[in-house]
């Protein structure tokens, strides 16, 4: 099992520019979340997701979007990027959120925007 | 969330037991304490949970208080590879976000 993948590992953006960060699960989590963890500093909820079709916003959504179109996948859009968001994206997911349910994180995308 | 209190940082020896604290007073009956640990910039990594019993695996032991409002994670024999940013969490079932403190910065010093 390859649990979470994330992709790419590394990028570099302008401001301005658009991408989109992958991430996808092959353990059939129900759950998918987003977090972001600044140079220093603890992780932040960006969106979350309990299922197909469901998403919802968290700690710090403004300047992002999600969808879930699928159970394995669950990519992060940043459509106009900032300084502010250089950071590194974790994407983790689990079986049945916060109950009785251990979170698996993938290896993160250490972004900068320049 | 249940909002949970850790220590900014702790030191501890190599070979020691390392014991890192957790203060969760809000928790409900039915929520679980979570352990995770983050090495440098690495991914979080799931080390234990528990609900009521304390619990052991092959990385560490959780001890939860009888009244449930504290938790103890402990690392047996510590070495350097234990140095990291230890998480405690306790999410609120009827709510599916899982929101993350600052954590405890753990030294084992040599």
């Amino acid at each position: 099992n390859a649990g979470v993948t994330q992709t790419p590992k590394f990028r570099i953006l302008k401001i301005g520019q658009s991408m989109t960060l992958q991430c996808a699960q092959d353990m059939n989590h129900n759950y998918m979340y987003w977090y972001r963890q600044d140079p220093g500093m603890g992780l932040k909820l960006i969106y979350y997701s309990v299922g197909a079709g469901i998403t919802d916003k968290g700690e710090v959504p403004n300047g992002y979007n999600v969808s879930r179109s699928t159970t394995e996948d669950f990519p992060l859009r940043l459509e106009l990027a900032a300084p502010s968001q250089t950071s590194v994206y974790f994407c983790a997911s689990s079986r049945q959120g916060s109950y009785n349910s251990p979170l698996h994180f993938g290896n993160g995308t250490r972004l900068t925007v320049t | 969330d249940a909002k949970t209190t850790q220590p900014p940082s702790m030191d501890c020896a190599e070979g020691r037991a390392a014991n890192l604290p957790c203060n969760h007073s809000t928790i409900s009956g039915n929520e679980y304490v979570y352990w995770y640990r983050q090495i440098h910039s690495q991914g979080p990594q799931y080390i234990i949970h528990g609900l009521k019993n304390n619990e052991t695996n092959e990385m560490a032991s959780l001890i939860i208080t009888e009244d449930r409002k504290s938790s103890t994670l402990i690392l047996p024999h510590a070495t350097l590879r234990d140095t990291a940013v230890y998480y405690c969490i306790a999410p609120m079932n009827r709510d599916d976000k899982i929101i993350f403190g600052k954590g405890t910065r753990l030294h084992i010093l040599p």
